[in-house]
């Protein structure tokens, strides 16, 4: 199975600063079909896991712009350009390219 | 809305079974691929099995963890699917949510139901 490897685990930030969490995966994710399947989803505290971000990059509809993912073949990050009170929670990354999915282990957000 | 919504979680001893339903709206049902995924107490996130659509001729996969004791099933005219748990073990216990799988992605995730295998 591809294991997918988030960091930092933890993540103090001040309101109105940038955070950033990194995703390795152990295998290169790109598909036969020459698309990137890694998935960002948010779980706030008491919720289910929602998408935010899927083929590397595209931010599903009605997630806020300051949210953006990048990068490629084995290295992927997330990034808020400006941390708000609502993105308390857990972060995790999902591969798709290889069956079976897996996610990462999740980072956990919280305000400083 | 699109919206999944999930049943039948409970308390069930070691050895045991459980049935699990889902409930989708909102959407064509039939047109998509179907999955679970399990949620650990410790919070880790595990996929757990997954039906295809028609197009797919209905063909199932397990994650190695629950292969052989698990069974994803789908009722295309009840837009539903379910997940049958049998022989349950401790290391089940988890919080079970229906997704519906888009292309390498799970795009919408039901408010998932616990399941607790406990004597």
């Amino acid at each position: 199975d591809v294991v997918m490897t988030q960091s930092p685990l933890s993540l103090p930030v001040t309101l109105g600063q940038p955070a950033s969490i990194s995703c390795r995966s152990s295998q290169s994710l790109v598909y036969s079909n020459g698309n990137t399947y890694l998935n960002w989803f948010q779980q706030r505290p008491g919720q289910s896991p929602r998408r935010l971000i899927y083929v590397v990059s595209n931010r599903d509809s009605g997630v806020p712009d300051r949210f953006s993912g990048s990068g490629s073949g084995t290295d992927f990050t997330l990034q808020i350009s400006r941390v708000e009170a609502e993105d308390v929670g857990v972060y995790y990354c999902m591969q798709g390219s290889h069956w079976p999915y897996t996610f990462g282990q999740g980072t956990k957000l919280e305000i400083k | 809305e699109v919206q999944l919504v999930e049943s039948g979680g409970g308390l069930v001893q070691p050895g045991g079974s459980l049935r699990l339903s889902c409930a989708a709206s909102g959407f064509t049902f039939s047109d998509y691929d179907m999955d679970w995924v399990r949620q650990f107490p410790g919070k880790g996130l595990e996929w757990v099995g997954r039906t295809r659509n028609r197009v797919g001729s209905y063909s199932t996969m397990y994650a190695a963890s629950v292969e052989g004791r698990f069974t994803v099933s789908r009722d295309d005219s009840e837009k539903s699917v379910y997940l049958q748990m049998n022989s349950l073990k401790t290391e089940d216990t988890a919080v079970y949510y229906c997704t519906r799988d888009n292309w390498g992605s799970l795009d919408v995730w039901g408010q998932g139901t616990m399941v607790t295998v406990s004597s």
